[in-house]
């Protein structure tokens, strides 16, 4: 039973370019969230996904951030025209329920790297 | 908005010490979650309190709905339970974390 699977796992990308970040939740999984972690400071909520279904926005940056899920296929984040600030780990989760009860399964995360 | 507050922010403890941390916040939540993020990044979940205690293995999380405060102890702390440690508000609103070190 494979966890959840993000890719790429390092991505570098020079200012003004696109970042997409790939999220495959768990199997039976339909609930993805999207966090940031920034260098020393702590995750940051961004996005809640149901499949086709955008839940929660509050925490992403109204310019330049858009999140998708499918009803096939993986859950992307993408981020465009980079910036130096955009560098960070970006973490997906998924849970079964979408419950705040519900237990969220982490996947390795995505290590951006702005030049 | 809910602020939570963790501390102490690091931590550095001999082998088979009892180690807490704890997690303070400000708005009345549902659940909270503690989780365990390794030294290479990645996170697991530990676990998911509405009230009262849980115990798993050498943890044990407690949970005080009217005080807005929960704790993390470890017992018998061992160098693997190095990592940093992070309490979650309903799953969305985190704190900064306790980087605990155990040293042999």
């Amino acid at each position: 039973n494979a966890g959840v699977m993000q890719n790429p796992r390092h991505l570098v990308r020079r200012r003004g370019q696109e970042a997409r970040l790939r999220c495959s939740p768990m199997k039976g999984h339909s609930h993805v969230y999207w966090y940031r972690q920034l260098p020393e400071e702590g995750l940051k909520f961004m996005v809640y996904l149901q499949k086709e279904n955008i839940i929660d926005e509050s925490g992403m940056p109204k310019e330049r951030f858009s999140a998708e899920f499918p009803k096939e296929g993986p859950s992307i984040l993408r981020i465009q025209q980079v910036v130096r600030g955009d560098s960070a780990a970006y973490f997906c989760a998924s849970s079964r329920h979408g419950t705040v009860t519900d237990t969220q399964y982490f996947g390795p995360g995505t290590r951006l790297t702005v030049l | 908005k809910n602020e939570v507050e963790q501390s102490p922010q690091n931590l550095t403890a001999q082998e088979g010490e009892f180690i807490t941390i704890n997690c303070s916040y400000s708005v009345g939540i549902s659940a909270l979650h503690w989780l365990q993020q390794h030294p290479g990044g990645g996170i697991v979940s530990l676990f998911m309190l509405s009230s009262g205690k849980k115990k798993h293995g050498r943890l044990i999380a407690t949970i005080n709905i009217q005080e807005k405060h929960s704790s993390l102890h470890i017992t018998a702390s061992h160098p693997r339970d190095s990592a940093v440690y992070i309490c979650a508000c309903d799953g969305l609103t985190f704190g900064k974390g306790t980087h605990l070190i155990i040293q042999p």
